[in-house]
């Protein structure tokens, strides 16, 4: 089973800044990458898939890149909306197709 | 407008059977794999499982082999995840998933269900 290991645990930054996520995998899951949001009481959201390609509707202020085992999501311009927990999910070995840990992002 | 709805929140003993379900719309519902997610309180995502609705494929998380069943019924567009015997421990919020495939097998899930909340106490 793949392990994919998030960090930081929990970022804290001010609205307006940037704002960078690592989602690091045990093993290469070459660009099998996804990466999604869930706020309190919600279902999760999916930014973005294939390691860099955002979903649709997605504001361009999310940006995915990396491949093989490091990956990073970048918010460039946190909005108040966007406090939430991220996360990522390798889907190159299944059964599962395992997520990350999360990413907690709160308001500094 | 793509949906899946999931069943409403179920209260169950331990011991009991239970099963909850997904329904699809506004897709084509055996185009796509459907996989269930559990979020335990406060916790993290787990991907239990998933399903091909049109050919029945079914593979299992080692976690979750033989712990639950996943089927669905294709005639009505639904997805389900069964329990034979419940536990304490699975207590949780479940989500139904859908994705699209990379060549045939799953991937991502790009749509969510709203989740079902169960909650097993004596």
């Amino acid at each position: 089973e793949i392990v994919m290991t998030q960090s930081p645990a929990t970022l804290s930054v001010s609205p307006g800044e940037r704002a960078t996520l690592s989602c690091r995998a045990s093993q290469s899951v070459s660009s099998n990458l996804a990466w999604y949001q869930q706020k309190p009481g919600q279902a999760p959201r999916l930014l973005i898939f294939g390691a860099s390609t955002r979903a649709t509707s997605i504001p361009a202020r999310f940006s995915g890149s990396g491949s093989g085992t490091e990956f990073t999501l970048t918010i460039s311009s946190l909005q108040s909306e966007d406090f939430a927990v991220y996360y990522c999910q390798q889907y190159n070995y299944w059964p599962p197709f395992t997520f990350g840990q999360g990413t907690k992002l709160e308001i500094k | 407008e793509v949906q899946l709805v999931q069943s409403g929140a179920e209260v169950k003993k331990p011991g009991e059977s239970l099963k909850i379900s997904c329904k699809g719309s506004g897709y084509s519902f055996t185009s796509y794999w459907i996989g269930w997610v559990r979020q335990m309180p406060g916790k993290g995502l787990e991907w239990m499982g998933i399903m091909h609705p049109g050919d029945s494929d079914t593979r299992y998380s080692p976690s979750f082999q033989g712990q639950v069943t996943i089927s669905a019924d294709k005639s009505i567009s639904t997805a389900y995840m069964q329990w034979s015997s419940l536990k304490a421990s699975d207590s949780a919020m479940y989500f139904c998933a859908s994705g699209p495939s990379s060549g045939y097998f799953p991937s991502y899930f790009h749509q969510w269900g709203q989740g079902t909340l169960v909650t097993v106490s004596s």
